[in-house]
C-alpha cells in the first residue's frame, strides 16, 4: 500500500510570487483536503476535493485554489504570496462516500515547507 | 465559531511517568474525535473515537470520548523518550468535511 507523497519537501519563494504543491493520495484513496500549519498551530483546514470536485472550503482567500485529477493526486496554487503564507502544508487523504459517509480517517503526508520572503 | 481546545499546551514528564492529555470541543455536526502523534511533520493517526464511554487502547495509548460533556483524554502510561512529540486532537465536522485541529500539546519525556 503506498503511502500520501507530497513534493517539494520545502520551498522558498518570494512576496507576490506563485506556487504550486503536489500530492498523491493513498492508493485506494479518492478525497483529499489541504491543511496549513503555522509555527507552534494546529492545521486549518483550507479545502478538500472528492471525485475531482471542490467538497468543502475553509476560511482561506480565493488565491488559495486547488485541482484534483482522474488518479485523485491534487495541487495546492497560492497566488500572490503573503508573508504570513509560510507554513507547513499538509495534505490528507481518505477514503470518501456519499454525503454522510461515516469513512473520514484520513492519512498525512509529510508536507511541504514555504517560506515566503 | 467551531473550536477544538487542548490542554496543558506543554507538558515535561520523566520516563515511566503517566499522563493525561485533554481535548474540549465546540463544533457543530460533529462526526468523530480524532488523536494524531506530530513528531516532525506529518501527524501520524492514533485513534477514531465515535462513541462515547467506549475507550480505544494501542499499547501504552487508550482514548475515551464524552460526546455529553463534550470532551476526550488521551492517556500515556509508562512514558518514554519516543513518546516526546506534539498530539493534536481534531473533530470531523459533517457537512464541512473538515477536520478542525486544536493547537496541540507538546509532550516531552525526558530520560
Amino acid at each position: 500500500e503506498t503511502g500520501v507523497t507530497q513534493s517539494p519537501t520545502h520551498l522558498i519563494k518570494t512576496r507576490g510570487q506563485q506556487v504550486t504543491l503536489r500530492c498523491s493520495s493513498q492508493s485506494g484513496h479518492n478525497t483529499v483536503s489541504w491543511y496549513q500549519q503555522a509555527l507552534g498551530q494546529g492545521p486549518q483546514f483550507i479545502f478538500q476535493y472528492y471525485r475531482e470536485e471542490e467538497n468543502g472550503r475553509g476560511n482561506f482567500p480565493p488565491r488559495f485554489s486547488g485541482l484534483q485529477f482522474p488518479n485523485y493526486s491534487s495541487e495546492l496554487n497560492v497566488n500572490a504570496l503573503e508573508l504570513d503564507d509560510s507554513a507547513l502544508y499538509l495534505c490528507a487523504s481518505s477514503l470518501g462516500g456519499l454525503a454522510g459517509a461515516a469513512v473520514n480517517e484520513q492519512f498525512f503526508g509529510p508536507g511541504t515547507r514555504l517560506t515566503v520572503l | 465559531e467551531d473550536k477544538v481546545v487542548q490542554s496543558p499546551l506543554s507538558l515535561v514528564v520523566h520516563e515511566g511517568d503517566t499522563v493525561t492529555l485533554n481535548c474540549s470541543y465546540e463544533v457543530t455536526n460533529f462526526r468523530s474525535l480524532l488523536w494524531y502523534k506530530q513528531e516532525k511533520k506529518a501527524p501520524t493517526f492514533l485513534f477514531m473515537l465515535t462513541s462515547s464511554g467506549i475507550e480505544k487502547k494501542s499499547g501504552r495509548l487508550s482514548s475515551i470520548l464524552d460526546k455529553k460533556e463534550l470532551f476526550s483524554i488521551l492517556n500515556i502510561t509508562a512514558t518514554q523518550t519516543g513518546d516526546s512529540a506534539i498530539y493534536l486532537c481534531a473533530v470531523y465536522q459533517g457537512g464541512s468535511e473538515k477536520l478542525v485541529f486544536g493547537k496541540g500539546t507538546k509532550l516531552t519525556v525526558n530520560p
